[in-house]
């Protein structure tokens, strides 16, 4: 069974911080990798994704895949107060991620304090 | 950035009634939709792929006599909630995708069986 760890939290991070984010996956036939904030009673919002090991960036997110350990982390430069959420992250066994459906943790909320 | 309408937002019913939720994907054409579910404080959990033009695969314990899905064309699938029980209470999330590509979430539809 496909499984997709997440730290719950509450992660509470000082506004102008760098929030860390941290994810294990099981199968270790994933392919693709994606990071979803949601905020309260709202559905999900796609953050990152990212298919290839190392890091990727985007303005002040940062993706960092490392398949050998089965790790996928997201770290937040110059953390907000409105990037207070909870963050899901979401594997998936084919490249892009739209050909079957996604696994999902089951999110860390993370507190920015202002 | 894609856009995925999903509509109601909210629904309030009495248990034995049948509710349909519509997910449309408004500015690309998704060859393939999803349909998610989560319960209060947990993650999102797949239901179901949909196709255009065939039918749905239903993930293991999802009845698919009470969960009917439409998929009728690249832009519009609907689920039917039939005779619902206030265990099926939850929050109802459709997702849209092209080949290759993430996979974009509707806003949810809030469903209460009272």
């Amino acid at each position: 069974q496909k499984e997709v760890e997440q730290n719950s939290g509450p992660l509470s991070v000082p506004e102008g911080a760098i929030a860390s984010l941290n994810c294990t996956y099981s199968d270790r036939g994933s392919q693709s990798f994606f990071w979803y904030r949601q905020y309260s009673g709202k559905s999900p919002e796609l953050i990152m994704f990212i298919y290839s090991n190392g890091d990727k960036e985007d303005g002040r997110f940062t993706a960092q895949l490392n398949k050998a350990s089965q790790y996928v982390s997201l770290l937040i430069r110059d953390s907000q107060p409105s990037d207070s959420a909870t963050y899901l992250c979401a594997v998936n066994e084919y490249s892009g991620g739209g050909a079957d459906g996604l696994t999902f943790g089951k999110g860390t909320h993370l507190i920015i304090q202002p | 950035g894609a856009v995925v309408s999903q509509h109601p937002s909210r629904v309030i019913c009495k248990s034995g009634t049948s509710v349909k939720i519509e997910c449309r994907s408004l500015d690309f054409q998704a060859t393939t939709m999803f349909w998610y579910r989560q319960f209060p404080k947990q993650s999102l959990m797949l239901m179901a792929t949909s196709n255009e033009g065939s039918k749905a695969t239903y993930e293991q314990g999802v009845e698919k006599d009470k969960f009917l899905i439409n998929h009728a064309s690249l832009t519009l699938s609907t689920l039917t909630v039939t005779s619902a029980h206030p265990e099926d209470s939850s929050f109802y999330i459709c997702s849209a995708s092209r080949v290759g590509e993430p996979q974009h979430f509707g806003d949810g539809t809030r469903l209460s069986i009272l």
